[in-house]
């Protein structure tokens, strides 16, 4: 079946560091792919997406490519700020009958200090 | 700007209890879903909805029902609340865009 798997957490960085979190996947046939944001005390944001091989989603300063050769869809920032202390998913649609239905990883944990 | 409504936003029960966990949305979507989130194990699908009249299992749905009572109205229901059923439940519904689920903001069940 699909799967996500996320880099372990939490992860802590300073103002203006960058940032990586790694996201790689189990799925068959084209998955869409989808970074998700959780802000402390809210329900899940869609933050950006990919459908297809080699697109780059973006939004907010946040990038991933959509890598299927590595089966990974890495999410990356250049300057993090306090605001952006979240819990990130990654997630994938494998389309078709499942009817949106989505299959995230584990979340990891971001916080970020002044 | 309602978009994903749950009720309650907390409840604490006794194993063996029942519940039921409301959901609206009021976007006009087809699909809705329900979720619970564990520490250290993301989201899990338990049952959705793809259109009014229809419902379907996802993922873990054992100990759980549900009801697609309208289009705007999806509810999960816990006939005998067991302690493993302790989790942060969320409600979503489908956008147009593949993949782009809103989420309610989460629903803290603790079975004691």
């Amino acid at each position: 079946g699909d799967s996500v798997t996320q880099m372990e957490g939490p992860v802590t960085l300073s103002e203006e560091a960058f940032l990586t979190i790694n996201c790689t996947y189990t799925a068959t046939g084209y998955p869409s792919l989808f970074w998700y944001v959780q802000y402390p005390g809210e329900g899940l944001q869609l933050l950006l997406k990919a459908t297809k091989a080699d697109d780059k989603g973006s939004n907010k300063g946040f990038e991933a490519t959509y890598r299927k050769e590595t089966t990974s869809f890495h999410l990356e920032k250049g300057s993090v700020q306090v605001s952006d202390s979240a819990v990130y998913f990654c997630a994938l649609s494998s389309g078709g009958t499942s009817y949106g239905k989505l299959t995230f990883g584990q979340g990891t944990i971001l916080t970020v200090h002044p | 700007n309602a978009g994903v409504t749950q009720t309650p936003k907390f409840q604490v029960l006794k194993t063996g209890q029942s519940m039921t966990l409301q959901c609206a949305q009021d976007m006009n979507h087809n699909s809705m879903y329900w979720y619970r989130q564990d520490p250290g194990m993301g989201l899990r699908l338990i049952y959705y909805s793809a259109s009014e009249g229809t419902t379907d299992k996802g993922e873990v749905p054992n100990g759980y029902n549900v009801s697609r009572l309208n289009k705007r109205e999806f509810s999960l229901r816990l006939e005998s609340a067991a302690p493993s059923q302790t989790s942060v439940y969320f409600c979503a519904s489908k956008g147009g865009y593949p993949g782009e689920l809103f989420f309610g903001e989460g629903s803290r069940l603790t079975v004691l």
